[in-house]
């Protein structure tokens, strides 16, 4: 079946401009999160969605951030006034939502402020 | 502050040897680890993962142990194949028990399989 699907592979902006990324992540999943990977780092949470709670947003670097996820599928990560450390690979991955379950990877956006 | 640490950057080895992949944690409400693979321009794959009330999960060529008191964790592939060449990342939630199964990434270490 399909896997993650996230759009764009690739998005150069420049520093001061809005972006959004999207993540359709496997049908049926109730959990999806964000991560991103900056240069030379691991992956590093930023907000995870779980059916109808409310997200966990801990992971969010500043207020510029913000994700919605729209009846329970679709996901789009907004970051607002770009800077150039917001320069990363950015991951969405969805679960089964149920403790231990696996985490299934999209291929990430690259994002290259300048 | 590093939660999930692996402190080689990369590895080399020769096919057909075995690879030993390390990680390290602080954080003591960890109980569940996984290890990810990722090839350039992918998304991590998923390849095995351990709850801490195990010590020892294998599946094929890929075993991975766990040590609670020393906090340490380590992924062992044998035989090495060209193939597992990838960039291999440990991780670790608090998922088994917790509401929330956000992973926690350690910075990933570069395997390299000679042919």
């Amino acid at each position: 079946g399909a896997g993650v699907s996230q759009s764009p592979s690739n998005k150069v902006t420049e520093k001061g401009k809005d972006v959004e990324l999207r993540c359709d992540p496997i049908s049926g999943h109730t959990a999806l999160y964000w991560y991103r990977q900056s240069l030379g780092q691991g992956l590093e949470f930023l907000i995870y969605f779980q059916g109808n709670s409310a997200p966990d947003k801990s992971g969010l670097p500043s207020d510029r951030f913000s994700a919605e996820r729209t009846g329970g599928s679709v996901s789009t990560l907004t970051i607002q006034r770009t800077q150039q450390e917001d320069s990363a690979v950015y991951l969405c991955a969805s679960s089964l939502g149920q403790s231990g379950s696996e985490q299934y990877f999209g291929p990430g956006t690259r994002l290259t402020v300048t | 502050d590093q939660q999930v640490k692996q402190n080689s950057p990369s590895l080399s080895v020769q096919e057909g040897r075995i690879s030993i992949l390390n990680c390290d944690y602080t954080n003591s409400m960890f109980d569940y680890f996984l290890w990810y693979k990722k090839y350039p321009a992918e998304g991590p794959t998923f390849l095995i993962s351990i709850s801490s009330i195990k010590d020892k999960n294998e599946d094929g060529r890929f075993t991975v142990f766990l040590n609670k008191s020393a906090k340490h964790l380590s992924l062992h592939i044998v035989p090495s194949q060209p193939g597992d060449s990838a960039v291999y990342f440990c991780a670790a939630s608090e998922g088994v028990t917790g509401a929330n199964s956000k992973l926690t990434f350690g910075k990933g270490i570069t395997l390299s399989v000679r042919p």
